[in-house]
């Protein structure tokens, strides 16, 4: 089953303590990213890759790091998590040339992130 | 300001009816438009993508787009309560890769 997987789906986690949310697809999907959704602020993108080695900033970047050294990972890390990062946050896959060239974007179920 | 503003609701609506969503946008760059739909605790599925002023039927749903206006809609027409759902829209710049999500707007169907 073609499918963007998150893990862990829910975790309470203290200031500070590093912490990564890891992503996998499994339909050599080229572009990937995260995003953070919040009340009444909708989804906002964290950051973007284009292919391995390839990530860039998107809206809301600062105290997040990403890596893509295989195509199908791209793990979400939280050097130093702070209340403002709790968050419900999901990772997404497009085909080649990103989501314009159809409009689609896979979404994985979502982990729900609190940091106290 | 919001580049992309959309009504939260709730709308609510008796099975059978029209739901009648939009979005308004700011920035004359954006060329690609989407609607997603999401479930509670799921994330967003693709529901219409469209790149062109104009209307795009597909069943049920129908999209319209109106650049010169800078709003976009959604028609669910036949209501049912499996569209209880949040309606997102989203659209692209011309050669970009970012999409900037609206904040959603949930819908809720009555039998």
């Amino acid at each position: 089953e073609a499918q963007v997987t998150q893990n862990p789906r829910y975790l309470i986690t203290v200031t500070g303590k590093k912490l990564t949310v890891t992503c996998s697809q499994n339909m050599n999907h080229e572009y990937m990213s995260w995003y953070r959704q919040d009340p009444g602020l909708g989804l906002r993108q964290i950051y973007y890759s284009m292919n391995v080695e390839v990530t860039d900033k998107g809206d809301v970047p600062e105290g997040y790091k990403v890596s893509r050294k295989e195509k199908r990972n791209f793990p979400l890390i939280l050097e130093s998590p702070s209340p403002n990062q709790t968050s419900l946050y999901f990772c997404a896959s497009s085909l080649s040339g990103g989501p314009a060239n159809t409009g689609e974007l896979f979404f994985g179920e979502g982990s729900r992130l609190t940091v106290l | 300001q919001k580049e992309v503003e959309q009504d939260p609701g709730p709308l609510s609506v008796p099975e059978g009816a029209i739901v009648s969503l939009n979005c308004t946008y700011s920035n004359s760059a954006f060329q690609y438009f989407m609607w997603y739909r999401q479930y509670s605790r799921k994330g967003p599925e693709l529901l219409m993508y469209t790149y062109s002023s104009g209307n795009k039927e597909d069943g049920r749903f129908t999209a319209q787009v109106d650049k010169s206006s800078k709003y976009i809609s959604l028609f669910i027409r036949d209501s049912q309560p499996s569209d209880s759902a949040t309606y997102l829209c989203a659209m692209i710049r011309a050669a970009g890769n970012k999409l900037t999500f609206g904040g959603g707007t949930r819908v809720l169907v009555k039998p």
